[in-house]
């Protein structure tokens, strides 16, 4: 059975950095894109980018270049998205869903960024 | 980017009746194109792929078709467990693959 399990909700300040996880199992995890989705309070999925795990070929939307990092390791079937200095605008749902289109999905991390 | 429009925001639609919805791209996606429900609380979950592929479980009262710019997902006969948000995605050129901006179908 294929299955994709994040890590657990964060609360952060402000300034701090990230890193969030998401574990997958059940098939082959270097042959299948990963890829990361936002989802804001009360609002749409927002498509953040995506990583094959086996090249690290890593693709990101305009609006997330230069705001997060997309990473994998493949030794433990993971991949991450981290933050270097975390925004309060960075407060939402965060997924990890399998393949171009997104087959298989994540639980989601709700990551909260507050003072 | 290629920016997908969906309609209506929100659909009222009876049990047991048919529902159909709209997801247009702002240029062709060939048929690249995904539906996806999602439940409050839930994480989404795709119903179909390939614009007209239901994805493994997905029953058959759900229906995509359309290729270029222009899609519709339809909804045969409506069960109370359908009543969520769906979004369309288009994973034809990147990045980003992009979502609309959602489908309220709602119990009327």
């Amino acid at each position: 059975e294929v299955q994709l399990v994040q890590s657990g909700a964060e609360v952060k300040k402000p300034g701090e950095s990230l890193k969030i996880s998401c574990k997958g199992s059940g098939y082959s995890f270097t042959n299948y894109w990963i890829g990361w989705v936002r989802q804001m309070p009360g609002k749409g999925l927002e498509w953040m980018g995506i990583l094959y795990p086996g090249d690290s070929d890593t693709r990101y939307s305009p609006s997330f270049q230069g705001q997060v990092t997309i990473s994998a390791d493949k030794s433990i079937s993971t991949a991450y998205l981290q933050w270097s200095s975390l925004k309060a605008s960075d407060t939402a749902m965060y997924y990890c869903a399998r393949e171009t289109y997104f087959d298989y999905w994540g639980q989601g991390t709700l990551v909260t960024v507050s003072s | 980017e290629i920016v997908m429009t969906q309609s209506p925001a929100t659909l009222s639609v009876s049990p047991g009746e048919r529902a159909t919805l709209s997801c247009r791209a702002s240029q062709s996606v060939s048929s690249n194109l995904a539906w996806y429900q999602q439940k409050p609380g839930q994480a989404p979950r795709l119903l179909i792929y390939g614009a007209s592929t239901r994805a493994t479980g997905i029953p058959a009262r759900f229906g995509g078709s359309g290729s270029g710019t222009e899609f519709t997902l339809t909804i045969s006969s409506l069960q109370s467990e359908d009543f969520a948000v769906y979004y369309c995605q288009q994973y034809n050129n990147w990045p980003p693959y992009t979502f609309g901006q959602g489908t309220k179908l709602e119990i009327k």
